[in-house]
């Protein structure tokens, strides 16, 4: 049982490449969740699934997109990568409703130059 | 929307002594939860404990406590008998109602350092 895990764990980018954040659970949770986390700064989120097949916009999602692809797996696209999005991305799931806790992966340290 | 503050960057605690870490929050929604995450140098997202908001009793979790206010939106957390291995950066969090997601907004952290 591995929980979440995230692929790769470090990435150097250079403006405007593009590049996948791949996620996945293998704990069947329903909900899964894209933060950011930038110094200074709690974690943002950027995106989240509450379930297969539904995905929604966080608190900053510009430069973004997602994909569902089943139930395991949640994936984090930069289509055109900026300097500004330098940060570490945590991608987290929980099982549903009224499971409280978000479980974390170990996270993904990205720098665009 | 909710927000989440810590208004304490920086925190210093001697071994064995204890520390009260602070976070107050804003919210509409009268059912709700909260979380007090960890976060060591390894960068992973540890869970400290959680508080459900109808729940008066302050949760407790081995040295670890909360003092829940819910009047004054207030969550603080308490850690006695403090140890090296305590010394990470700790996140407040509020997590939204079910029906917007929930989601978990963080507050800006405390960075704890525990002296021998």
């Amino acid at each position: 049982n591995a929980g979440v895990t995230q692929t790769p764990k470090f990435q150097v980018l250079k403006t405007g490449q593009s590049m996948t954040l791949q996620c996945a659970q293998d704990m069947n949770h329903n909900s899964m969740y894209w933060y950011r986390q930038d110094p200074g700064m709690g974690l943002r989120l950027i995106y989240y699934s509450a379930s297969e097949g539904t995905t929604d916009k966080g608190e900053v999602p510009n430069g973004y997109n997602v994909s569902r692809l089943n139930k395991r797996e949640f994936s984090l696209r930069l289509e055109s990568a900026a300097p500004s999005q330098t940060s570490v991305y945590f991608c987290a799931s929980r099982l549903g409703q009224v499971i409280y806790e978000q479980y974390f992966g170990p996270g993904t340290r990205l720098t665009v130059t | 929307a909710q927000t989440v503050t810590q208004s304490q960057p920086e925190m210093s605690v001697q071994e064995a002594e204890t520390v009260t870490l602070s976070c107050t929050y804003d919210t509409s929604e009268s059912d709700y939860y909260l979380f007090w995450y960890k976060q060591p140098p390894s960068r992973q997202m540890i869970l400290v404990i959680r508080q459900e908001a109808y729940k008066q009793q302050n949760a407790t979790e081995n040295r670890f406590s909360v003092n829940f206010q819910k009047a004054a939106k207030s969550f603080s957390l308490k850690i006695s008998d403090s140890q090296l291995g305590d010394a990470a950066m700790y996140f407040c969090a509020y997590r939204t109602s079910y029906n917007q997601g929930g989601k978990l907004i963080f507050g800006q952290g405390t960075e704890l350092s525990v002296k021998p």
